[in-house]
C-alpha cells in the first residue's frame, strides 16, 4: 500500500538551516504537501507542490521534489523558535477516493537559541 | 478565512458513555475527515465524507460512528467510550478541484476516556 516516510525528530540551532525529508511510494500522486503542527494546535498547510514542479520557493521555505527517487524536502532557512513544531509530508492517495491524503508521521523540529 | 471549528478543545469522558465530537466548516467543502493522532503513530484516518449523507470508513473506523445530515456539519460518535479512544480528535474538510486539494483541519479535540 502507499506509504510516506519521514525521520521523527530534527535539532538545529537558531539561524540555521533545517531540512525535513520525506520518502513516498505513490508515484502517481498529483500533489505532495507540507503541513506544520504546533503544541496543542491542529495542522496548518504551509505548502504544496505539484507533480510536474522539481521545486517551489516561499520566502524562507524551499520545496524540492526528486520525482525519480520519490524524495520530497522542505528546507527552512534561518530557523527561528517559532519554527518548533511538527511537519508532516503528505500526498495525494490515488486509487482511492477523491481528496485523501496519505501522512507521514510527523518530524518533530527542535529549534535550541 | 476559511474556518474549521470543533465543538470542545478538552474532554473527560467514563467509560461506556456515548461520545459526540463535532466539526463545522463554513468554506462548503464536500469532502469532510476524522482523524485521530497518537504519539509515534501519527494521523489515522478513521471515517470521511464526500457528501450530505455519504460516509466512507478510513483505516480504523471500529468503535466509531459519523454523521453528516448537513453539508457544513460532521460528526463523529463513540458509541462507547474505551480508555483506548484516549487521543487527539481532528477534523478536515476539503473540496476537489481546489486549489492543491489540500484539506483544511480544525484546533483538534483532546479526549481522555476514564
Amino acid at each position: 500500500g502507499e506509504d510516506v516516510e519521514q525521520s521523527l525528530f530534527l535539532s538545529v540551532r537558531e539561524g540555521d538551516s533545517s531540512v525535513i525529508n520525506c520518502t513516498y511510494t505513490d508515484s502517481s500522486s498529483t500533489y505532495l504537501y507540507w503541513y506544520k503542527q504546533e503544541p496543542g494546535a491542529g495542522l496548518q498547510l504551509l505548502t504544496y507542490i505539484f507533480s510536474n514542479m522539481d521545486m517551489k520557493q516561499d520566502q524562507r521555505l524551499t520545496v524540492l521534489l526528486n520525482k525519480k527517487d520519490k524524495h520530497l524536502s522542505l528546507r527552512i532557512a534561518d530557523t527561528q523558535t517559532g519554527d518548533s513544531a511538527i511537519y508532516f509530508c503528505a500526498e495525494t492517495e490515488t486509487g482511492g477516493s477523491q481528496g485523501n491524503l496519505i501522512f507521514g508521521k510527523g518530524t518533530k523540529l527542535s529549534v535550541k537559541p | 478565512d476559511v474556518k474549521v471549528t470543533q465543538s470542545s478543545r478538552y474532554l473527560v469522558k467514563r467509560t461506556g458513555e456515548k461520545v459526540f465530537l463535532e466539526c463545522v466548516q463554513d468554506m462548503d467543502h464536500e469532502n469532510m475527515f476524522w482523524y485521530r493522532q497518537d504519539p509515534g503513530l501519527g494521523l489515522r484516518l478513521i471515517y470521511f465524507s464526500y457528501d450530505v449523507k455519504m460516509k466512507e470508513k478510513g483505516d480504523i473506523p471500529e468503535g466509531y460512528s459519523v454523521s453528516r445530515e448537513k453539508k457544513e456539519r460532521f460528526s463523529l460518535i463513540l458509541e462507547s467510550a474505551s480508555t483506548n479512544q484516549t487521543s487527539m480528535y481532528l477534523c478536515a474538510s476539503s473540496s476537489p478541484g481546489t486549489g492543491g486539494g489540500e484539506q483544511f483541519f480544525g484546533p483538534g479535540t483532546r479526549l481522555t476516556v476514564l
